[in-house]
């Protein structure tokens, strides 16, 4: 079956913003996860979505970061007013369940910001 | 809070050279254990994982032994290939929801 797809798979914008950024997950898993990857580093946990709410969010940055998953599958974490240091891969992940059972990642986005 | 700490790489070896790549953690409670690998131009795959003290996982001819006394999970493997060079990320799963704090990844190489 299809894996964990993210789009676009880059994207560069403008300092000031807006970007959305897709998360599809494997069909049937009730959890997603996003989390950010800097150069040279570990990815660094976001938020978590158990079905259609985030259950836990306190991995956001900052209020220009938000996240929805309306329909309990496709997610879209969206970034306003972009800085230079948003700058990085934005990896999704998702599970079964909300356990400690193995996550699948996608791909990946890489957001540049100029 | 909960962190992970991982010897820094890059680490070169020689083919068939034994390979250990150390992971510490900290952690509140009774975390679960993992080991990432991610392979050049590829996403994050699972590679072992452990969810009690001294359980071992393994995979791929790769080990880690959760070691509770010592809070390690260090990953071990025997005899390296060429084909085993990549980045790889030591991580914990602790409480509710199951989200994951890495390390900082540990780049191998290994040459033939």
């Amino acid at each position: 079956g299809a894996g964990v797809s993210q789009t676009p798979s880059n994207k560069v914008t403008e300092k000031g913003k807006y970007v959305e950024l897709r998360c599809d997950p494997i069909s049937g898993h009730t959890a997603l996860y996003w989390y950010r990857q800097s150069l040279g580093q570990g990815p660094e946990f976001l938020i978590y979505f158990q079905g259609t709410g985030a259950a836990d969010d306190s991995g956001l940055p900052n209020d220009r970061f938000f996240a929805v998953r309306p329909e309990g599958s496709v997610s879209t974490l969206k970034i306003q007013r972009t800085e230079r240091g948003d700058s990085a891969v934005y990896l999704c992940a998702s599970s079964v369940d909300g356990t400690r059972r193995e996550q699948f990642f996608g791909p990946g986005t890489r957001l540049t910001v100029l | 809070g909960n962190s992970v700490t991982q010897m820094e790489g890059p680490v070169t070896l020689s083919e068939e050279a034994f390979l250990t790549i150390n992971c510490t953690y900290t952690a509140t409670g009774y975390p679960s254990l993992f080991w990432y690998v991610q392979y050049p131009g590829e996403g994050l795959q699972l590679l072992l994982k452990a969810t009690k003290a001294d359980d071992k996982g393994s995979n791929k001819g790769f080990e880690a032994t959760y070691r509770k006394e010592t809070t390690s999970f260090h990953l071990e493997k025997g005899s390296v290939q060429v084909s085993d060079s990549a980045v790889y990320f030591c991580a914990l799963s602790s409480g509710q929801g199951g989200k994951l704090i890495f390390g900082q990844g540990t780049e191998l190489s290994v040459k033939p």
